[in-house]
């Protein structure tokens, strides 16, 4: 079974920190995807990259970034945190046709 | 753009039918994915529809109608730990990523 692993399970940084989630799988899969959860507004799309050094723009970029310097690790990086990012944050691999997740971040900015 | 929408919330009774909605309005279609979400967990994938028709997985099955831009999930013999959220997402004709539905929210009742 693939696994997609997220560093931690629970964040809590303060306003203006810079903040890295990390994601790591182990099936050498080409893709991975960043979302963020929040009540009533679903999954959304942050980041995705299909490659090594690749990345692409999701839905919802802004004061994001995203960097994938080796295959099986792809990381977000919250550049000056703020409280309107405190969110559930999942990343995901493909599977199949369908994605993988990981158990995901709850990050809290105070 | 994509929109896809689906009841926020529905009850129903152990051991009964319910049967999850889902309309979609999407830019280009590779798939239609399921997943269930159970509270403070990752998204688990539950089925695939890339053609017309139903999709039978144990006490799961998913529907598909591309020309109305429609599925749903049917869920039997309710059980209670079928209590979860459920996630409707579509694969669009850009690659791999998903876009989500708000999810709905099943509550299983003795």
């Amino acid at each position: 079974d693939v696994k997609v692993t997220q560093s931690s399970r629970y964040l809590v940084k303060r306003t203006g920190e810079k903040v890295f989630l990390e994601c790591v799988q182990d099936m050498d899969h080409e893709n991975m995807f960043w979302y963020r959860q929040d009540p009533g507004l679903g999954l959304r799309l942050i980041y995705f990259s299909y490659d090594v050094k690749m990345k692409e723009k999701g839905d919802i970029p802004e004061g994001y970034s995203v960097s994938r310097e080796k295959k099986e690790r792809f990381s977000l990086i919250l550049e000056s945190a703020s409280t309107n990012q405190t969110s559930m944050y999942l990343c995901a691999s493909i599977r199949d046709q369908g994605y993988t997740f990981g158990s995901g971040t709850r990050l809290t900015v105070v | 753009g994509q929109n896809i929408d689906q009841p926020t919330e529905m009850t129903a009774t152990e051991g009964a039918i319910v049967q999850i909605n889902c309309t979609y309005q999407t830019s280009g279609f590779n798939g239609l994915f399921w997943y269930q979400q159970h509270a403070g967990e990752a998204p688990t994938f539950l089925s695939y529809n890339v053609l017309d028709g139903l999709e039978e997985k144990g006490r799961f099955s998913s529907f598909l109608s591309r020309s109305k831009g429609y599925s749903y999930l049917l869920l039997k013999e309710l059980q209670m730990k079928d209590s979860a959220s459920y996630l409707c997402a579509v694969s669009g004709a850009a690659g791999n990523k998903l876009t989500f539905g708000g999810g709905t929210r099943v509550l299983v009742k003795p």
